[in-house]
């Protein structure tokens, strides 16, 4: 069974562009999050989709993230405009129910000059 | 708010050695505890899940204690190798299914 994937890998941007993350979770996982974690300190929640809907997006920054999951299968977090504090690396998991332990992906490392 | 830290931040042992890397957790009331391992450039690995109800957990050379009360785990590595060079993250679940991570501690086993 393939696991959580991530595209891209690595991403460089310079402040100010606009970045698409992808995350595809595990088949047949409903529920899918975001996390993100900044140099030097703790991965943080961002947000959590069941299905296509978001639950809870209380971690969100601000409003320039913008997450998707149409369909309820893959998912985007796009950066728009993106702002140096923005670099850091940001991981999807996804889990087949809310209690069950979540499977993370191997994340997307994005700076901002 | 749940905080969870982890000490030390960075260790560096030789090869053989048996290491204790230490979690602490200001909530009591959790649900799990998980301890996962990072390599550079890979997601987080899922080692050890302890339930609120257990003591500890063991797979291998590792085993990971929980004390609720004193809000406190521990993950031990027994003769540890260069392959568990790594950062080890702890995270608590409370409640809700969203895990509070602490910093990690990175991890050098040199031959």
């Amino acid at each position: 069974e393939a696991g959580v994937t991530q595209f891209p890998s690595h991403s460089v941007i310079e402040k100010g562009q606009t970045v698409t993350l992808r995350c595809d979770p595990i088949s047949g996982h409903d529920n899918l999050y975001w996390y993100r974690r900044v140099m030097g300190k703790e991965i943080k929640f961002l947000l959590h989709f069941v299905k296509e809907s978001k639950q809870d997006e209380s971690g969100m920054p601000n409003n320039r993230f913008l997450a998707e999951r149409t369909g309820g299968t893959y998912s985007t977090l796009k950066v728009q405009p993106a702002e140096l504090e923005d670099s850091g690396v940001y991981f999807c998991a996804s889990s087949p129910r809310v209690v069950h332990e979540q499977f993370f992906g191997p994340g997307t490392r994005l700076t901002v000059l | 708010k749940q905080e969870v830290t982890q000490i030390p931040a960075a260790l560096s042992v030789p090869e053989g050695e048996n290491l204790v890397l230490n979690c602490s957790f200001t909530d009591s009331a959790i649900y799990n505890l998980q301890w996962f391992r990072q390599d550079p450039g890979k997601g987080l690995t899922s080692l050890l899940l302890i339930q609120s109800s257990q003591r500890e957990q063991t797979s291998g050379r590792l085993n990971a204690s929980l004390d609720k009360s004193s809000g406190r785990s521990t993950l031990y590595i027994a003769a540890s190798q260069p392959g568990d060079s790594a950062t080890y993250l702890c995270a608590v679940r409370r409640g809700s299914y969203i895990p509070t991570f602490g910093r990690g501690t990175s991890l050098i086993v040199h031959p």
